[in-house]
């Protein structure tokens, strides 16, 4: 099992642009997450999905949409990115409940210049 | 809403030497508690958890923690660190709400000497 993937695993991007972060996982997992992980401050929770077709906000959701189109992936928008963007995004997947624990992905390093 | 503190931004500990990494959480319902382990450049991995029943839970790689409803703790341990330890520690607290999402400490950096 792949587990949970992460796609890409680096990106450069400059203020103003947009990208998509796709996160796909093999486990049928119901549950989804999208965490923010910056020095100092742990993960931050910024959206996620408890099913296909349902997304919700976290606690630092502005400036990034999701989608969950299909139950596998999970994906991540930055419309218009800013410096302030830059972190290393973590996806995570879980089972209801949470006894489970999550499942994360390897990460995504995102530098706005 | 919870929180978790991980009073421990940086420790240092001797290979061979016990380790006690602090968790403090704030929540109030009784929780589901957990800690992480993450090594440089990889994802998180999941040590140990805690939802009720024996307060000493036995985890991965040699690690345990006790939960202390008292002291609203919930310290990570291990008698002997072993070289690759060396990692980064997450404390976090599972919400209440139907996702249950889970909320983490800031972290605590394990570096063992040699």
């Amino acid at each position: 099992n792949a587990g949970v993937t992460q796609t890409p695993k680096f990106r450069v991007l400059k203020t103003g642009q947009s990208m998509t972060l796709l996160c796909a996982q093999d486990m049928n997992h119901e549950y989804m997450y999208w965490y923010r992980q910056d020095p100092g401050m742990g993960l931050r929770l910024i959206h996620y999905s408890v099913g296909e077709g349902t997304t919700a906000k976290g606690e630092v959701p502005d400036g990034y949409n999701v989608s969950r189109l299909k139950k596998q992936n999970f994906l991540l928008g930055l419309e218009s990115a800013a410096p302030s963007q830059t972190s290393v995004y973590f996806c995570a997947s879980s089972y209801p409940p949470v006894n489970y624990g999550y499942t994360f992905g390897s990460g995504t390093r995102l530098t706005v210049v | 809403a919870q929180s978790v503190t991980q009073p421990d931004i940086h420790i240092t500990v001797s290979e061979g030497a016990s380790l006690e990494l602090r968790c403090n959480y704030s929540y109030g319902a009784t929780p589901y508690l957990f800690w992480y382990v993450q090594s440089p450049g990889q994802g998180l991995q999941l040590l140990l958890k805690y939802f009720s029943g024996d307060t000493l839970v036995q985890g991965i790689k040699g690690f345990e923690a006790e939960f202390k409803r008292s002291q609203s703790s919930f310290n990570l341990r291990k008698p002997s660190v072993h070289w690759s330890d060396a990692a980064e520690y997450f404390c976090a607290v599972a919400s209440s709400g139907s996702a249950r999402q889970l909320t983490f400490g800031s972290g605590t950096q394990l570096t063992v000497l040699p």
